[in-house]
C-alpha cells in the first residue's frame, strides 16, 4: 500500500523560504511515468494545486506560484520536496503531497499525504 | 488561470439527490475530459470520488455520479446519506499543462 507522508518545519517566517519533503513508502518514486505533486490548502479556504514533478525530473507549475516553487525529486531517498520563497501569511496553510492515480497524468490524485500545517508568522 | 466556478453551498434531505456544477472554459473543462472530484471531511486529505467526468474509483458508492456538459461538469449525489456532508471540490486539467481547482461547496444533509 503506497503512503505518502510530509515533513518539514511548522512556522516559517515572512520572508524566508518554506521547505517541505514528502517521503513515498510502499512503491518507488522512480516507477515510470508517474508525476508527483503538491496541493495547499489555507484554513477555510479551498484546494490550490501548487505543482508537480514527472519521475525523470520535468516540472510544472501554478502560474500564480511559480516565480517562487521549485520542486524536486530525489530517487535514492524515495523522496520529492517543495520549496517556496518569499513567503508571507497568504501562505499559511495545510500542504498535501499528492500523486495521480495514472502514469503521465497530472490528475486525479488517488494518493494523499495526511498534510501539514505550515503557519507563517514572526 | 482562474478557479473553476462552484457554488459556495448546496443542501438536501436524507434520499434526495443533489447536483454540484462546476464552470470553467474551453481552456479546462470543455477542452479535455480530465474533470475529477474530491470529498473532503473536516480535518481529513480529500478522497478522489470522481476522476475522467464519470469514472468512480473501486469503493466508491454507485450513488456517485459526474458528467459534463460544454464548459460545465457536474457531480450528481443521489440517495443522500447523513455521511455524504462534506466539501466537495471540482478539478480539471488545463491547456496550459497544469491543474486547477473549484472554489469547493459545502454539502449540508438536512
Amino acid at each position: 500500500q503506497l503512503q505518502l507522508q510530509e515533513s518539514g518545519p511548522g512556522l516559517v517566517k515572512p520572508s524566508e523560504t518554506l521547505s517541505l519533503t514528502c517521503t513515498v513508502s510502499g512503491g518507488s518514486i522512480s516507477s515510470s511515468g508517474y508525476f508527483w505533486g503538491w496541493i495547499r490548502q489555507p484554513p477555510g479556504k479551498g484546494l490550490e494545486w501548487i505543482g508537480s514533478i514527472y519521475y525523470s525530473g520535468s516540472t510544472y507549475y501554478n502560474p500564480s506560484l511559480k516565480s517562487r516553487v521549485t520542486i524536486s525529486v530525489d530517487t535514492s531517498k524515495n523522496q520529492f520536496s517543495l520549496k517556496l520563497s518569499s513567503v508571507t501569511a497568504a501562505d499559511t496553510a495545510v500542504y498535501y503531497c499528492v500523486k495521480p492515480s495514472a502514469p503521465n497524468r497530472r490528475q486525479p490524485f488517488d494518493y494523499w499525504g495526511q498534510g501539514t500545517l505550515v503557519t507563517v508568522s514572526s | 488561470q482562474s478557479a473553476l466556478t462552484q457554488p459556495a453551498s448546496v443542501s438536501g434531505s436524507p434520499g434526495q439527490s443533489i447536483t454540484i456544477s462546476c464552470t470553467g472554459t474551453s481552456s479546462d473543462i470543455g477542452g479535455y475530459n480530465y474533470v475529477s472530484w474530491y470529498q473532503q471531511h473536516p480535518g481529513k486529505a480529500p478522497k478522489l470520488m470522481i476522476y475522467d467526468v464519470n469514472n468512480r474509483p473501486s469503493g466508491v458508492s454507485d450513488r456517485f455520479s459526474g458528467s459534463k456538459s460544454g464548459n460545465t461538469a457536474s457531480l450528481t449525489i443521489s440517495g443522500l446519506q447523513a455521511e455524504d456532508e462534506a466539501d466537495y471540490y471540482c478539478c480539471s486539467y488545463t491547456s496550459y499543462s497544469t491543474v486547477v481547482f473549484g472554489g469547493g461547496t459545502k454539502l449540508t444533509v438536512l
